[in-house]
């Protein structure tokens, strides 16, 4: 499986854009960058995903690299409920089934 | 809508007892899945499934059994629990492969 390394933690304010960071240099031509995030005791949550054009969502902006190894979430106007980890993850299919492979995140911090 | 349910949320068995979790989602998705997460670590596959009668194994299934009889039900069982299974479940659900995943809350288990 393809692997993504991020920041382990990062600090932001509130009202302030965030960027996280995530490398994924062995990415291959058909797997997609999706990010999720998990809020403290529960599960992860869907954020945004993929493939090689910049995305938008009610949620966030993801930008991805030309060469696609890497990529950029954006939180535009962090709030305090954004504090949480962020998993960047390279979807892989097996037998069609989505198998997400979950590293160790980015633990976001935003000070009032 | 409820959205994906697990039952029970909190659990401690003794070493060698057997359990079930219970997984059930209101979306009429295809796919489900359970993951398992231990401290400080990201999400890691146990099993899932692609639709109503189908099975398969994930990164790590050893120790664990799982059946899909009914398209809203999954249900993971943990025949002689170990220690090693102290651990906190998550089960989700996504209508196909290449779509989002939605997340229950979790199941924390603690095996003594």
């Amino acid at each position: 499986d393809a692997k993504t390394t991020q920041p382990n933690s990062m600090e932001s304010n509130e009202e302030e854009p965030v960027h996280l960071p995530c490398n994924h240099s062995t990415i291959s031509g058909t797997d997609y960058i999706h990010w999720y995030r998990q809020l403290p005791s529960q599960g992860p949550e869907y954020v945004i995903h993929g493939l090689t054009s910049n995305v938008n969502n009610r949620m966030a902006s993801l930008a991805i690299a030309e060469d696609r190894k890497s990529s950029t979430l954006i939180l535009h106007r962090a709030t305090l409920r954004d504090a949480a980890v962020y998993y960047c993850i390279l979807r892989a299919l097996i037998q069609g089934a989505q198998k997400l492979v979950f590293g160790q995140g980015t633990r976001l911090t935003i000070n009032p | 809508n409820a959205g994906v349910t697990q039952t029970p949320k909190f659990r401690v068995l003794k070493t060698g007892q057997s359990m079930t979790l219970l997984c059930a989602q209101d979306m009429n998705h295809e796919y489900m899945y359970w993951y398992r997460q231990d401290p400080g670590m990201g999400l890691r596959l146990i099993h899932y499934s692609v639709g109503e009668g189908t099975t398969a194994k994930g990164e790590v299934p050893d120790g664990y059994n799982v059946s899909r009889l009914k398209k809203q039900n999954f249900l993971l069982g943990l025949e002689s629990a170990a220690p090693s299974q102290t651990s906190v479940y998550f089960c989700a659900s996504s209508y196909f492969g290449g779509q989002p995943q939605h997340f229950g809350d979790g199941t924390r288990l603690s095996i003594l």
